[in-house]
């Protein structure tokens, strides 16, 4: 199993465009999550989906648009670039067993917006 | 809006030191999480604890989950240089409820060898 996927890796983007993050898990988890990390700040919740079809809004959303057309793939879209959207964004999938929200993580992109 | 204080924030030690991280809300938790991560990874699940007064091993680090649930430390014993990473909590709220799971700001550990 490859786990959790994202592409691309690195990315530079100017101000005002838009871009697509995209995310893919192979665990056959139900919930999928996007998070930004940034300096001091932790990880923050963008947007997450309990399955297929379902979404919803995290902590920080605002200039972030997701859908879940699939159990796979959770791709996060920018849609008007911003400087205060530079950073290293994880997406997260996860299944609720008696543990809680155990959250396995891709291994991240780092985002620039100049 | 709730909230998981990390202490310390940073932490630079040498090889062999013992070190003990703290998690804490004024909120009660359903279960708590602890994550390290690697520079340049995503973070990397290594326990979670559910009961109040819950205590796990894993190696030589131990977790222990507060009686009232709101708060968690981990300690690490003889200190290794390959322990060296961010170090995570995160609390759940409501268990099966996805979008609860809040992150503390973390404890970035440095062992030196």
């Amino acid at each position: 199993n490859a786990g959790v996927t994202q592409t691309p890796k690195f990315q530079v983007l100017k101000t005002g465009q838009s871009m697509t993050l995209q995310c893919a898990q192979d665990m056959n988890h139900e919930y999928m999550s996007w998070y930004r990390q940034d300096p001091g700040m932790g990880l923050r919740l963008i947007h997450y989906s309990v399955g297929a079809g379902i979404t919803d809004q995290g902590e920080v959303p605002n200039g972030y648009n997701v859908s879940r057309s699939t159990t796979e793939d959770f791709p996060l879209r920018l849609l008007s670039a911003a400087p205060s959207q530079t950073s290293v964004y994880f997406c997260a999938s996860s299944y609720s067993g008696t543990s809680g929200n155990e959250q396995f993580f891709g291994p991240g992109t780092r985002l620039t917006v100049l | 809006t709730q909230l998981l204080e990390q202490s310390p924030q940073f932490l630079s030690i040498q090889e062999g030191e013992n070190l003990t991280v703290y998690c804490n809300s004024s909120s009660v938790f359903s279960s708590l999480q602890w994550y390290r991560q690697e520079p340049g990874e995503g973070p990397v699940l290594l326990v979670t604890v559910v009961t109040g007064g819950e205590v796990k091993k894993l190696k030589r680090l131990t977790f222990q989950f507060g009686d009232a649930r709101k708060d968690s430390s981990l300690h690490i014993t003889a200190a290794q240089p390959g322990d060296t990473g961010l170090y995570l909590c995160a609390g759940d709220y409501q268990t099966g409820s996805q979008g609860n799971l809040i992150f503390g700001k973390g404890t970035k550990l440095s062992v030196k060898p």
